[in-house]
């Protein structure tokens, strides 16, 4: 499978819990971006890679968040201590750096209890 | 402050019929709308693209139309498959992070 890979697909994790998603890129496609979207409303832009520079973070990325890309490959993103407003679809996407529009994987559904 | 809006939360229309899905944007400095299809449990899958410096793009079935005095984008799929029943979300691009701002999103239901 050749296409955004994100793991896991699905987590239940109790508030105050700290919780890592990890996602595959597209082999070569150096731009790599996370979502959130939350019933009802479209993806939400939280944060952008290009190789291994973190070049832009929503607002809606709290201190609680960190994401990372260590050597321009796979990348994670991390919740601390979560709250249940985390509770949302996380979507990683990817593009090579001439494209318009990405690439999106599956996501990750995180449920906060 | 939603720069990108589909106002029609769904949509049902006739298997071989038209489909007409529409968006408005805020911004004037968009460089490019997209349309994004999604179904259940997956994530967006892209399906055609438009610069702001034209007005039409056509792929197959699908046909955006965009006019820029109005800062209104239409998608049309003719004709209308069951298949096509799904989540479709406009999204724009302005500057070169390629970062997409979407829309709430249609649900459309194509009836066989």
């Amino acid at each position: 499978d050749t296409g955004v890979s994100q793991d896991p697909r699905h987590k239940i994790t109790k508030r105050g819990q700290n919780v890592t998603f990890r996602c595959d890129p597209i082999s070569e496609h150096n731009r790599l971006y996370w979502y959130r979207q939350t019933l009802g409303q479209g993806p939400e832009f939280l944060t952008y890679f290009q190789n291994e520079a973190q070049l832009e973070k929503s607002r809606l990325l709290s201190d609680r968040f960190s994401a990372e890309r260590p050597k321009g490959s796979f990348s994670t993103l991390e919740i601390q201590r979560t709250e249940q407003g985390d509770s949302a679809m996380y979507l990683c996407a990817s593009s090579p750096g001439t494209a318009i529009g990405a690439f999106f994987g599956q996501g990750t559904r995180l449920t906060v209890v | 402050d939603q720069q990108v809006k589909q106002n029609s939360p769904s949509l049902s229309v006739q298997e071989g019929r038209i489909s007409i899905l529409n968006c408005d944007y805020t911004n004037s400095m968009f460089d490019y709308f997209l349309w994004y299809k999604k179904y259940p449990a997956e994530g967006p899958t892209f399906l055609i693209s438009i610069s702001s410096i034209k007005d039409k793009n056509e792929d197959g079935r699908f046909t955006v139309f965009l006019n820029k005095s109005a800062k209104h984008l239409s998608l049309h799929i003719v004709p209308s498959q069951p298949g096509d029943s799904a989540v479709y979300f406009c999204a724009a691009i302005r500057g070169a992070t390629n970062k997409l701002i979407f829309g709430t999103g249609t649900l459309l239901a194509v009836q066989p």
